[in-house]
């Protein structure tokens, strides 16, 4: 079973700039969330999509935005780009193992802003 | 459930027991996680419990909770250097994930 996939694997942009990240979740997950690494930090949540709509978003500004797509795949989109939105993106899918609402991870996109 | 935290870095020696440490807020959360980082790497999921529980125990992994306290713990018997990762605990309540900020494991050989 193919896991999440992510691309491109890395990015290089300049301020200003927008960004496109793309995700693949695994098949028959509905569920894809995103996160920021910036370095050294830990995951900061900022979106989560389900059945093509975004249920919860992160203390991020709008600026960061994506949507789902009816095959479950998803983008997110960060517009006029800053120094600082330079990290890893992170993408998750999610499935019930028994109870247990689990995320599996993707290996991230490596976004650099100069 | 947004104050997870974990001590930041841990140094062990091969074949020693490894102990790392977490913390949460939100006694409602419902499962807390434990994933794995590799460098350049995603999150590989370790382990879960689930909130009523007090300890699981997956082959070298033992995870234990406190729920009285809102403390996980992750114990790695007989760590090996191949176990040196930046390892995270997350909590989940209702569907909204919660990160430590990790915790840097470093075997010495």
């Amino acid at each position: 079973e193919a896991g999440v996939t992510q691309s491109p694997t890395h990015l290089i942009k300049t301020r200003g700039q927008q960004a496109t990240l793309r995700c693949s979740p695994i098949s028959g997950h509905t569920s894809v969330y995103w996160y920021q690494q910036a370095l050294g930090l830990g995951l900061q949540f900022l979106l989560w999509y389900d059945e093509g709509e975004e249920r919860n978003r992160g203390n991020f500004p709008p600026r960061f935005s994506g949507r789902q797509f009816p095959n479950y795949s998803s983008e997110l989109n960060v517009n006029a780009l800053e120094l600082e939105d330079s990290a890893l993106y992170l993408c998750a899918s999610s499935a019930r193992q028994g109870r247990a609402e689990t995320q599996y991870f993707g290996p991230g996109t490596r976004l650099t802003v100069l | 459930g947004e104050d997870v935290e974990q001590s930041l870095f841990l140094s062990v020696r091969e074949g020693d027991s490894s102990v790392i440490n977490c913390t949460y807020t939100d006694s409602s959360s419902t499962y807390l996680y434990w994933y794995k980082q590799e460098p350049g790497a995603g999150l590989q999921l370790l382990t879960y419990i689930f909130s009523n529980m007090d300890m699981k125990q997956d082959q070298r992994l033992t995870v234990l909770l406190n729920k009285k306290d809102k403390h996980l713990s992750l114990r790695i018997a007989d760590t090996q250097t191949g176990d040196s990762a930046i390892y995270f605990c997350a909590e989940n309540n209702f569907n909204k994930f919660y990160f430590g900020s990790g915790t840097k494991l470093n075997v010495k050989p």
